[in-house]
């Protein structure tokens, strides 16, 4: 069983969905979560990170935390076409950086 | 800010050649940087965590002769694919990290557009 489980997709929604991305995760310890863009051949794009429980919003994407159920989640009102990418979730034990585990990635296409 | 950046962004070459990839992070200094590969339709694949001035950290299975990196300075770090072969074709990207900060903001990976391989 991976670390960190992430579905796959790919998730297609027209435009001005709601979207909610998910990843589960088995090591309790994760404390630092992450949400990263991905444009194909290109690098991740840092979105979001999260400390412990509870949600962040930001303009469109909201990050949610459940520590509880070790479940994480990002939603993102009024879907864009240009929102269409893989998103990657990642998290760490600590606030070092250096021991990010990612989840495998989800493919979004929002069609117009 | 945060801008790390890679060159060259795509490398065809013959097998059996050595191919250097250079990361570097533009506006700010980096204490670390990462390597990852990434097939197609997969996730990012840590290769070696590398500080500047001391030798790399490679993951379990990476070949660190193969796999050459050097962090010479706070904004560089370069990858060397020594004999590259076809199986080593894939998409290699960077990143390098900042912080942590106060108020529990991590310690966070920004990172690079990636660098294309294909070895024939």
């Amino acid at each position: 069983q991976k670390e960190v489980e992430q579905d796959p997709g790919p998730l297609s929604v027209p435009e001005g969905a709601i979207v909610s991305l998910n990843c589960t995760y088995s090591n309790s310890a994760f404390q630092y979560f992450m949400w990263y863009r991905q444009y194909s051949r290109k690098g991740p794009e840092l979105l979001m990170y999260t400390y412990s429980s509870g949600n962040k919003e930001d303009g469109r994407f909201t990050a949610q935390v459940d520590k509880s159920s070790k479940y994480i989640s990002l939603f993102i009102r009024d879907s864009q076409p240009s929102d269409s990418a893989t998103y990657l979730c990642a998290m760490s034990e600590d606030n070092a950086g250096n021991m990010l585990t990612f989840g495998g990635g989800t493919r979004l296409m929002v069609k117009p | 800010g945060a801008v790390v950046s890679q060159h060259p962004s795509w490398v065809i070459c013959k097998s059996g050649t050595s191919v250097k990839i250079e990361c570097r992070s533009l506006d700010f200094q980096a204490t670390t940087m990462f390597w990852y590969r990434q097939f197609p339709k997969q996730s990012l694949m840590l290769m070696a965590t590398s500080n500047e001035g001391s030798k790399a950290t490679y993951e379990q299975g990476v070949e660190k002769d193969k796999f050459l990196i050097n962090h010479a300075s706070l904004t560089l770090s370069t990858l060397t694919v020594t004999s590259a072969h076809p199986e080593d074709s894939s998409f290699y990207i960077c990143s390098a990290s900042v912080g942590p900060h106060e108020g529990n903001i991590p310690e966070t990976q920004y990172f690079g557009p990636g660098t294309r391989l294909l070895v024939l």
